[in-house]
This record gives C-alpha cells, structure tokens and sequence, in this order.
C-alpha cells in the first residue's frame, strides 16, 4: 500500500530564504507526483506535476525534483515570502493503486 | 474555464438530516473524485467516476454515503441520515487523464457541520 510522507509538519521561516519541503513514497511505480498548495479554508491548488519520467519541474520561484528510485520528492522554494505562508501537500499517483495518495503536508510560515 | 464548482460552499444541519453535495467538474475531464479533508485523517478519497462510472467506492464509509454521476458535468454525494462524525469539508476534483490521475484540479470545497 502506497503510503506518502512528509517532513517537517511545520516550519516557520524569515521572508527571503530559501526553503526545501520533503516528501518520501513507499511505493516507487507511480505515474506521477503533484505538489499543492493550500491556503485556510480553501481548496487545493496544483503547482507542479512531475511525471515518473521526469527528473525535476520548475514554475518560477518553485523547483520539484522527484528520484523515483528512493521514492524522494522535494519542493524547493526560492527567495520565500509573506505570500508563500500555506499548507503545501504532495501526492503520488501509484501504478498499483487507482487514485492519488496524499501526504499530511508541510504547514510554511514565512514571516516578514 | 471556470474550474471545478463546489455547492454548497458550507452546510450546517443536524443529525438525522439528508446532506446533499454538488460538483460540478472542468468541462473536458474525464475522471471525478470525491474527497473529504479532517484535521486528524488529512484528504481521503471517498470515491471516484471515470467516465461517470463508478470505479472505485472503497473509501466510503459506510451505506449512508451514496455518490451519483448522472452526466459529465454534475455529480452528488449524499449523506442519509447524517451523523456528527460526518462533519468535514468535502472537496471535488476532476482530472483529464485516464487510467493515470494525470493533473488534479480541486473545487473550494464543501464545509460540513452536521450538530
């Protein structure tokens, strides 16, 4: 059963440093992994999807790499603001099971 | 597009009552999960269609949960009768891809308070 990990729970950062969230998978026949966001009260926001073929995805400030292998994924966020301060869950889509598996997340504050 | 719609946004009810939520998914997506989101379970998926065919209903908990897909655009979970434990926000999302997930994309979600 494909179970999905990450660390820390929380972190709280000063605003321009840059940041590394972690998530590890037990199962490593995935088709793809997704990083959200989501900030209270609201929905999920999808901000990168690595396929299984894919080493690493960039959308400007965020950088997700993925080693399949080690069932590793990280989110690494450039130069953090105010306005990055949200709850960033990532999810395996596993080859042997039908839907997406999520994590519990990471809580990011970034003060200013 | 206008993304995945959720209604209604909260919902407060007591116990005994029939609870119904809509979704309304991204026109073009072929696959609809259903998921419900606490502070001590974090997101699980209750359902999902693909093709608005029930494929696997594994996480719904138990026979008071009942979820329908009439046509490509609109779906429901219902709860009869509803019980405190049901109370969750309950999101909605639609994907384009098949058998993969491919990219998820989330409605606002459905806050649920059953006293």
């Amino acid at each position: 059963k494909q179970e999905v990990t990450q660390i820390p729970a929380a972190l709280s950062v000063p605003e321009g440093e840059n940041l590394v969230l972690n998530c590890s998978f037990t199962d490593s026949a995935i088709y793809n992994l997704q990083w959200f966001r989501q900030d209270p009260g609201k929905g999920l926001t999808s901000l990168l999807l690595i396929q299984s073929s894919q080493r690493e995805q960039t959308s400007g400030r965020l950088n997700a790499s993925l080693d399949k292998s080690s069932g590793r994924s990280t989110l690494y966020i450039a130069a953090s603001q105010p306005g990055d301060s949200a709850t960033y869950l990532c999810a395996v889509d596993g080859i042997n099971n039908n839907d997406m598996r999520f994590g519990a997340g990471t809580r990011l504050t970034v003060k200013p | 597009d206008a993304g995945v719609i959720q209604s209604p946004r909260h919902e407060v009810t007591e116990m005994g009552q029939e609870v119904t939520l809509r979704c309304k998914p991204i026109s073009g997506h072929n696959s609809l999960f259903w998921y419900r989101q606490t502070m001590m379970r974090g997101l699980e998926l209750l359902i999902y269609f693909n093709n608005n065919v029930p494929i696997d209903d594994s996480g719904m908990p138990e026979d008071r949960f009942s979820a329908k897909m009439p046509n490509a655009s609109f779906s429901t979970l219902k709860i009869q009768p509803s019980e405190p434990r049901d109370s969750a926000v309950y999101f909605c999302a639609s994907s384009k891809d098949s058998p993969n997930t491919g990219e998820l994309f989330f409605g606002e979600g459905s806050r649920l308070t059953v006293l």
